[in-house]
């Protein structure tokens, strides 16, 4: 069985700071990894996946996330906030092998401070 | 052109009745699901079809059936509405095989009184 743990419902942070946003995950088969972003009253649109090819990972909008199998995470950063980067960020996992069945996080509410 | 596209987007409706939901896709992807977002924005698989086969059924009750009449649309039938059964309802779509993303739409809101 596969699952992600995000840490943190709620992250908070100033305009221009650094993005973290935390996420493990736990799987018995070499995992495929994703970032989804939802903005309000909207689906879920890619940021990024990890595809088991490099490690760190580039997505849209600066947002980025490395690979970490020691640590089983997998985390989001971004180096610098904008109040446009305010939403809800889903952490997602599936298996290599097998058809496509995302388990998705609790997920993280971002909110951006002028 | 919008790639996965539900309707209706929001249904307001009493307990007992039914309604149903539709999803189209026009992406060209071979396999649909329908997922349920709960008030705490918790996302949870409930169906996937592939090619008009069930792949995935989440133990979801049989008050819900969906439908795909072909790989481009996949419907979502609620009988005997519950007030649990509110939230919004989300249909995505993919390739059968990974490391694919998921396609969503924009959700549909079911809210029962």
């Amino acid at each position: 069985a596969q699952s992600v743990t995000q840490l943190g419902s709620h992250v908070s942070v100033s305009e221009g700071a650094l993005v973290l946003l935390r996420c493990n995950y736990s799987s018995s088969v070499p995992p495929y990894l994703f970032w989804y972003v939802q903005y309000p009253n909207q689906g879920l649109q890619l940021l990024l996946k990890y595809t088991s090819a490099a490690t760190l990972v580039k997505g849209i909008n600066g947002f980025e996330a490395e690979f970490k199998k020691s640590e089983t995470s997998f985390h989001l950063t971004k180096p610098s906030a904008h109040m446009s980067d305010a939403a809800e960020y889903f952490c997602a996992v599936s298996a290599v092998t097998g058809f496509q069945k995302l388990v998705f996080g609790t997920g993280t509410r971002l909110l951006v401070s002028p | 052109d919008t790639a996965v596209s539900q309707t209706p987007k929001y249904l307001v409706t009493q307990m007992g009745n039914d309604k149903s939901i539709k999803c189209e896709q026009n992406l060209g992807h071979d396999t649909m699901y329908w997922y349920k977002q709960d008030s705490k924005k918790f996302l949870k698989i409930m169906f996937s079809y592939n090619n008009k086969e069930l792949i995935i059924n989440e133990t979801v009750p049989n008050r819900f059936s969906p439908k795909s009449p072909d790989k481009a649309h996949l419907n979502l039938h609620i009988n005997s509405l519950e007030l649990g059964d509110s939230a919004v309802y989300f249909c995505a779509s993919s390739t059968y095989r990974g490391p694919g993303e998921l396609f969503f739409g924009e959700g549909s809101r079911l809210t029962v009184l």
